[in-house]
């Protein structure tokens, strides 16, 4: 079976510091993984996702994530935080069942970005 | 173009009322998913549709049930609601059938308290 772990429920950054976000997953077949970036009473919006095409994605916002299989992790990272940052991120796997994606999330990373 | 929309935004339920949460989505979209959102959890897919016609159990089906009702529209039901269904509810859709690359998107959510 799949699955994420999304190491620390919440990370705090002050504003222009870098973004770290730290996402490992678990899988027996080549996967494919998402972020998804919440913000606050909103839905789940996709931030970016790796499709195999290249180990570097660069996504919205200015965010970016790389995937590294000798690690099995794929964390997000943005240069300088901005406040408008502040929101829960979700890391997610694409799990093949009968033809059909079915995610398997994280538990989530709460960022919260001080002045 | 409204994506995915969901009615309605909030309710709260007494314990043991029924009640049906709408989901509907204008993207043309084959696939359309229910989740639910508890802090700490992450989402937990409650049931699935990959067409018209047809829907499957997910992760944490029980206490749920699923219509759908066209390829727009995907309704969940309560019959019996119980304080522990207290949750956030998102509905999600996605165009292809088997594409594990393939985009959700997620509706605003259902904010569900019983009591």
């Amino acid at each position: 079976a799949q699955s994420v772990t999304q190491l620390g429920s919440h990370v705090s950054v002050s504003e222009g510091a870098l973004v770290l976000l730290r996402c490992n997953y678990s899988s027996s077949v080549p996967p494919y993984l998402f972020w998804y970036v919440q913000y606050p009473n909103q839905g789940l919006q996709l931030l970016l996702k790796y499709t195999s095409a290249a180990t570097l994605v660069k996504g919205i916002n200015g965010f970016e994530a790389e995937f590294k299989k000798s690690e099995t992790s794929f964390h997000l990272t943005k240069p300088s935080a901005h406040m408008s940052d502040a929101a829960e991120y979700f890391c997610a796997v694409s799990s093949m069942n009968t033809g059909f994606q079915k995610l398997v999330f994280g538990t989530g990373t709460r960022l919260l970005v001080s002045p | 173009n409204a994506g995915v929309t969901q009615t309605p935004k909030f309710q709260v339920l007494k314990t043991g009322q029924s009640m049906t949460l709408q989901c509907a989505q204008d993207m043309n979209h084959n696939s359309m998913y229910w989740y639910r959102q508890d802090p700490g959890m992450g989402l937990r897919l409650i049931y699935y549709s990959a067409s018209e016609g047809t829907t499957d159990k997910g992760e944490v089906p029980n206490g749920y049930n699923v219509s759908r009702l066209n390829k727009r529209e995907f309704s969940l039901r309560l019959e019996s609601a119980a304080p522990s269904q207290t949750s956030v509810y998102f509905c999600a859709s996605i165009m292809g059938l088997a594409a594990s690359s393939d985009t959700q998107y997620f509706g605003p959510g259902t904010r569900l308290t019983v009591l």
